[in-house]
């Protein structure tokens, strides 16, 4: 079965520090990885994907994330946090061979960012 | 371009009242996806629609839940009778297409936040 985690709860950082939010993930075959990034009351905005190719995968807002097939981890990074990144970050995977629904997400429970000044 | 539309925005029943959720995808995506989302937990599908076919309906308590895309377009997720427990936010989500080869980003609208009473 397909499964994503996301450990931490929440993760609080000073503005300019670096960043990361983490997710592992299990799936049976290959994992599509995404992370999603949701404001106050709006719906869940894309930040990126991992399809294949490079592990380093760059996205929106300066953020990006790091595809380890032997930890079975898609963690987020951002080199220097800013206050308007505080929000609620959501990963997700699809598993390329599962048999069922295409295009099917199983998201994680997320996790709170917020950067102080 | 213009988003995913979702409508009402905010809704309070009492249980066993029945309620209705509107979704408009974005023009030309052929795949359109609602998602409950728990308050504290990551969105968790429904139901799956290519055009207007059901592709995943696994999830759908459907004693009480039923959706409809009958042109391929626009699409109505109804409860009846509601619970307690169906208290959540109601995502819908559109993507190009689907595909197992290709994972397409998928656009969410903003939700329409539900409470049971």
């Amino acid at each position: 079965a397909q499964s994503v985690a996301q450990p931490e709860d929440q993760v609080n950082v000073a503005e300019g520090n670096p960043l990361t939010v983490k997710c592992t993930y299990s799936v049976s075959g290959n994992p599509y990885l995404f992370w999603y990034v949701q404001y106050p009351n709006r719906g869940l905005q894309f930040l990126l994907k991992y399809i294949t190719g490079d592990n380093l995968v760059k996205g929106s807002y300066g953020f990006e994330a790091e595809f380890n097939k032997s930890q079975t981890s898609f963690h987020l990074k951002k080199p220097s946090a800013l206050v308007s990144d505080s929000a609620l970050y959501f990963c997700a995977v699809r598993d390329s061979d599962y048999g069922g629904s295409q295009g099917n997400l199983i998201f994680g429970k997320g996790t709170k960012l917020s950067v102080k000044p | 371009e213009a988003g995913v539309a979702q409508s009402p925005r905010y809704k309070i029943i009492e249980k066993r009242q029945s309620v209705a959720f509107w979704c408009n995808p974005i023009s030309g995506h052929a795949t359109l996806y609602w998602y409950q989302q728990i308050l504290g937990q990551g969105p968790k599908l429904l139901i799956q629609f290519q055009n207007n076919g059901v592709v995943d309906d696994s999830q759908l308590p459907k004693d009480r839940f039923s959706a409809e895309r009958l042109k391929g377009v626009d699409s109505t997720l109804k409860i009846q009778p509601a619970k307690l427990e169906d208290s959540a936010v109601y995502l819908c989500a559109s993507s190009f297409t689907i595909s197992r080869t290709v994972s397409y980003e998928q656009y969410f609208g903003p939700g329409t936040r539900l409470t049971v009473t």
